[in-house]
């Protein structure tokens, strides 16, 4: 079954620090994937997608990710995080035997403190 | 644009007992999925809702259950409750449930079971 890996728990960064969160997913076929943000108190919201064409995704504050296939991965990276991005970060991608979006697989989020 | 609201946000209920949670999705979306937010599990899929049709579900046993009305609000049961149910449950909403449709999450209802 498709399974999603984040690699670090929680990542402690100085403000202008780069960014790097690594995200492996299992299938290995056509997949869309993800990153989501949850901010303290806040509702989980899109970063980014990725369907299909240039691998290299822009979304939104700054944040971009690379999807690698040969390696199954989709890394975001932030040339130079703020405190404001303290947040807890998932990936996920879709189940593709699922047939439907509503298949989101999660990987387990990884927690980002970015000290002022 | 209102969000995806939920509700009650907050629960508590004792083993055995049964709850339902609502979700009232974004006007016009059409769809509704379910997660069910543990520290050790993480998020993990429940079930999909689209024109009150369910199509999708996860792998939860039988003891969870869901809807969708006609106006697409969702809500979702879970009978004889278990410690192990403690949990945020997420309701997001989508306009379809084609793969490309992005899905809009609520703020969660946190049931603490006793």
């Amino acid at each position: 079954a498709q399974s999603v890996s984040q690699h670090n728990h929680h990542v402690i960064l100085s403000e202008a620090a780069s960014l790097e969160l690594g995200c492996n997913y299992s299938y290995g076929g056509t997949v869309n994937l993800f990153w989501y943000v949850q901010y303290p108190g806040q509702h989980l919201q899109l970063l980014l997608k990725y369907f299909s064409g240039d691998p290299l995704v822009k979304g939104i504050k700054g944040f971009e990710a690379e999807f690698i296939k040969s390696k199954f991965s989709f890394n975001l990276r932030k040339p130079s995080v703020q405190w404001s991005d303290t947040a807890e970060y998932f990936c996920a991608v879709n189940d593709p035997w699922g047939g439907s979006q509503g298949n989101l697989i999660f990987g387990k989020g990884t927690k980002l403190s970015v000290k002022p | 644009k209102a969000g995806v609201t939920q509700t009650p946000r907050y629960l508590i209920k004792t083993r055995g007992q049964q709850v339902t949670l609502s979700c009232s999705p974004i006007s016009g979306h059409r769809s509704v999925s379910w997660y069910q937010q543990t520290p050790g599990q993480g998020l993990q899929f429940l079930f999909e809702y689209f024109s009150e049709t369910q199509r999708n579900k996860g792998n939860f046993p039988g003891r969870f259950s869901g809807r969708q009305f006609s106006n697409s609000r969702s809500e979702m049961n879970v009978s004889t409750l278990e410690l192990g149910d403690s949990a945020l449950y997420l309701c997001a909403s989508s306009l379809g449930s084609g793969l490309k449709n992005e899905q809009f999450f609520g703020p969660g209802t946190r049931l603490t079971v006793l």
